[in-house]
């Protein structure tokens, strides 16, 4: 069964610019979500999708947001690029059935604001 | 906030038991434990997750105190691979529907040596 995979690896940006991140979850799994992992810090929860709706996100700006498409992959967009945006973006994605929904993870993309 | 308390760091000698333990003391009746491990720059890996039972997998096994205010995770015969840093969390199980995102600690840096 093929894992949670994310495109592209690593994108470089410039300050002010846009960037767009994918994310395609294990089949069957309906649950998206979206983490950033700055360098030297924790893993900072930042979007769920589920069934192709918001459903919660966290602590950021409106210039993070997304999408969730009706095969249930996702994009991540951050607008007006800052430095500090810099990270590790990492998605997992789940199934809400019978039992608890374990999250897996995809190997991330890197981007870098220069 | 995350609900759980790891140490900062340890060691543990290739080929012997790791044993990592979290402190929840705050737990929920309706929570469970996860453990998650990431290995340098690479997304979370999925290890186990328990509710009061003790649990084993191919990868590890965990063991949850009688009164559920700690947990043990065990690697049976840690292997240099296994170094990573090492995560505890702690989330609700909402029969019928998704727990939403994890809550990341600083987690506990395993180094296996030779």
């Amino acid at each position: 069964e093929a894992g949670v995979t994310q495109s592209p690896t690593h994108l470089i940006k410039t300050r002010g610019q846009q960037a767009t991140l994918r994310c395609s979850p294990i089949s069957g799994h309906t649950s998206v979500y979206w983490y950033q992992q700055a360098l030297g810090l924790g893993l900072q929860f930042l979007l769920w999708y589920d069934e192709g709706e918001e459903r919660n996100r966290g602590n950021f700006p409106p210039r993070f947001s997304g999408r969730q498409f009706p095969n249930y992959s996702s994009e991540l967009n951050v607008n007006a690029l800052e430095l500090e945006d810099s990270a590790l973006y990492l998605c997992a994605s789940s199934s809400r059935l019978g039992g608890p929904d374990t999250q897996y993870f995809g190997p991330g993309t890197r981007l870098t604001v220069l | 906030d995350a609900k759980t308390t790891q140490p900062p760091s340890m060691d543990c000698a290739e080929g012997r038991a790791a044993n990592l333990p979290c402190n929840h003391s705050t737990i929920s009746g309706n929570e469970y434990v996860y453990w998650y491990r990431q290995i340098h720059s690479q997304g979370p890996q999925y290890i186990i997750h328990g509710l009061k039972n003790n649990e084993t997998n191919e990868m590890a096994s965990l063991i949850i105190t009688e009164d559920r205010k700690s947990s043990t995770l065990i690697l049976p015969h840690a292997t240099l691979r296994d170094t990573a840093v090492y995560y505890c969390i702690v989330r609700p199980f909402n029969y019928g529907g998704s727990q939403g995102n994890l809550i990341f600690g600083k987690g506990t840096k395993l180094s296996v040596k030779p």
